[in-house]
């Protein structure tokens, strides 16, 4: 039972290059979410998604796209990355009673 | 929409000293709460949640919080830290009618234990 994984843990990108970040669970779990976090703002949410084949935008949803289109798998885009994404990215999966548990994050650099 | 502060970002302590990190909210209706640590290099991990009954939550690793309605609070403590609760320590809010039961995070704050 591996939880929530996050794939790749590290990536420097070249501002305008694309990637997708792949968020994969294995705890059958309906909600899914993507967060960043960046020093002194905590993590705000960037997307989420309350079943398969649905998504929804968070907080910060722009220059971000998301996919779920197997209930294990949540997916996150970016089509032309700035240097604003710098960030760290986490996954998480909604547990029972509103409890969030978290994947190990991926850190993404863009130069 | 509901909002969470947290009122120190950093807070150095004394390895064997008390420690309080201060958390405030608004909400216009009841909420849940909850505390997550943040070690370095790694995700989040739940210390201790409220969602409804006795007001004094008791968590994992000695932490406990009390939930005050009337201030809006949630400050997690801890009597006796350890040089191994170095982190950064995140306050976090849902409510039952929040869409897809999003958490709202503070900006965390960072703990740093002296021997």
């Amino acid at each position: 039972n591996a939880g929530v994984t996050q794939t790749p843990k590290f990536r420097v990108l070249k501002t305008g290059q694309s990637m997708t970040l792949l968020c994969a669970q294995d705890m059958n779990h309906e909600y899914m979410y993507w967060y960043r976090q960046d020093p002194g703002m905590g993590l705000r949410l960037i997307h989420y998604s309350v079943g398969e084949g649905t998504t929804a935008k968070g907080e910060v949803p722009d220059g971000y796209n998301v996919s779920r289109l197997k209930k294990q798998n949540f997916l996150l885009g970016l089509e032309s990355a700035a240097p604003s994404q710098t960030s760290v990215y986490f996954c998480a999966t909604r547990l029972a009673d509103y409890e969030q548990y978290f994947g190990p994050g991926t850190r993404l650099t863009v130069t | 929409a509901q909002s969470v502060t947290q009122l120190d970002s950093q807070v150095p302590v004394f390895e064997e000293a008390p420690v309080e990190l201060r958390c405030n909210y608004s909400s216009s209706v009841s909420v849940y709460l909850f505390w997550y640590v943040q070690y370095p290099n790694q995700g989040l991990q739940l210390l201790l949640k409220y969602l409804s009954g006795s007001t004094l939550v008791k968590g994992i690793n000695g932490f406990e919080a009390e939930f005050n309605k009337s201030q809006t609070s949630f400050h997690l403590r801890k009597p006796s830290v350890h040089i191994s609760d170095t982190a950064e320590y995140f306050c976090a809010v849902s409510t039952l009618t929040t869409a897809g039961n999003k958490l709202t995070f503070g900006g965390g704050t960072r703990v740093l234990v002296k021997p």
